[in-house]
């Protein structure tokens, strides 16, 4: 078992602040690293996959990056809004295993 | 429309009464894995399959059953469910030949309660 840990276990931020989660994993063995976003009463849905050394991917206001020398990746929300409130997810793609972190439980409040 | 169905979304069972819950994708996908999810605790991997009759397992298998005779299905079955069972199930599947750089989708989810 990987053991992928996310920090913080959950955030309370203000619309229009800009915030960004970490995501730590071992860093020998990598393969790919998935970011996504999971609503209340919904499923997971995918933000971005990563797999390579100094990574940056973006989708509108949210952005991250991977390092997978040191074993962590960063996702940055810019400007939160309200319908950015969800989990974010990070998932270890490993030896055809997925290790997911437990999840940043973001709310922004109006 | 591309999606991963489960069905059904919810149970409730009694301790013992073998269960079936049914995973469907229409993306021709290879790779389909089933997860748990409890409180505090993220998703955790059951079982996997990376093509049709290939099955592994994956964190959590005790208890669970897979097959996979079609490329579209993968059910997940509960031969003696226990308490301990009792979980949010998610199926998802995703392609993996070109080296698992796209994303796995995920179904709906399956709320199970064993009473």
């Amino acid at each position: 078992i990987l053991n992928v840990e996310q920090s913080p276990q959950s955030l309370h931020v203000q619309e229009g602040d800009s915030t960004n989660f970490t995501c730590s994993f071992p860093s020998s063995n990598f393969y790919a690293l998935h970011w996504y976003r999971w609503e209340t009463a919904k499923s997971p849905e995918a933000l971005f996959v990563m797999t390579l050394n100094g990574d940056e991917k973006k989708k509108g206001r949210i952005s991250a990056t991977l390092n997978t020398k040191e074993g962590y990746s960063y996702l940055y929300i810019k400007g939160s809004q309200p319908e950015d409130s969800a989990t974010y997810l990070c998932a270890l793609y490993n030896f055809n295993k997925f290790y997911f972190g437990s999840g940043t439980k973001l709310n922004v409040k109006p | 429309e591309a999606q991963v169905t489960q069905n059904p979304r919810y149970l409730i069972t009694v301790t013992g009464k073998k269960l079936t819950v049914t995973c469907s994708q229409n993306m021709n996908h290879e790779y389909m894995s089933w997860y748990r999810q409890d409180p505090g605790l993220g998703l955790r991997q059951i079982y996997y399959s990376m093509n049709v009759e290939v099955t592994d397992k994956g964190d959590v298998p005790e208890g669970y059953k897979v097959s996979r005779k079609e490329k579209r299905n993968f059910p997940l079955i509960l031969e003696s469910p226990s308490p301990n069972q009792t979980s949010l199930y998610f199926c998802a599947s995703g392609s993996w030949t070109s080296g698992f750089q796209e994303t796995q989708y995920f179904g709906p989810g399956t709320r199970l309660l064993v009473l």
